[in-house]
């Protein structure tokens, strides 16, 4: 059963721009959203994170958008750099801590 | 600052073999998991091990087994490996500090059974 999806694969997008990566979830427990980056042949790094009791959360390039009743949360990246490019993990985790992830999506930022 | 360390970080088994993979964390903290990778699936929770002296499964557990030996150190064993078994392997910890803090993750094992 998996109950953190990411439908989008890959994601490509020009420098400088926008980039929006999203995730849907279906376990209304989950109270805590995360969003990981990982390069090739590392673990994955945490980014940015957003509690349940609130609807966005900013850091720097990166902000997380939380929308309960969809059961939905995007990670925007403004403005997009050529660094940024890696595969990014969405998670959900409940009050006893399991945590679930997403399949992932390959973000390419093209110069 | 070693954060989680994951040992070993290569192995490759035989069909049938056994072998356990081993994590410890430096982080004094409660929640340990495994999780494996496969192309297009994503990180698979295996186990997780909420706090010292309990563990629970995940997504994926048939096949394996683990152990939390202390409150350092979570241990994955595989009994008798299989080629499905075959993946990326990632320990990870989270700690409490007010709320939960994110989850550290290791460099990952990667297993390949032939």
């Amino acid at each position: 059963d998996q109950q953190v999806k990411q439908n989008s694969p890959s994601l490509s997008v020009q420098e400088g721009r926008i980039s929006i990566l999203n995730c849907d979830y279906t376990n209304s427990m989950f109270d805590y959203f995360l969003w990981y980056k990982k390069y090739p042949a590392e673990g994955p790094t945490f980014l940015i994170s957003i509690s349940s009791i609130k609807d966005k959360n900013e850091d720097g390039r990166f902000t997380v958008f939380l929308n309960k009743s969809a059961k939905h949360l995007s990670l925007h990246i403004v403005p997009s750099q050529p660094g940024d490019s890696a595969v990014y993990f969405c998670a959900a985790r409940n009050n006893n801590n399991d945590m679930r992830f997403g399949a992932g999506t390959r973000l390419t930022v093209k110069p | 600052n070693a954060g989680v360390t994951q040992t070993p970080k290569f192995q490759v088994l035989k069909t049938g073999q056994s072998m356990t993979l081993q994590c410890a964390q430096d982080m004094n903290h409660n929640s340990m998991y495994w999780y494996r990778q496969d192309p297009g699936m994503g990180l698979r929770l295996i186990y997780y091990s909420a706090s010292e002296g309990t563990t629970d499964k995940g997504e994926v557990p048939n096949g394996y087994n683990v152990s939390r030996l202390n409150k350092r150190e979570f241990s994955l064993r595989l009994e008798s490996a299989a080629p499905s078994q075959t993946s990326v392997y990632f320990c990870a910890s989270s700690g409490r500090t007010g709320g939960w803090t994110e989850a550290f993750f290791g460099q990952g094992t990667r297993l390949t059974v032939v």
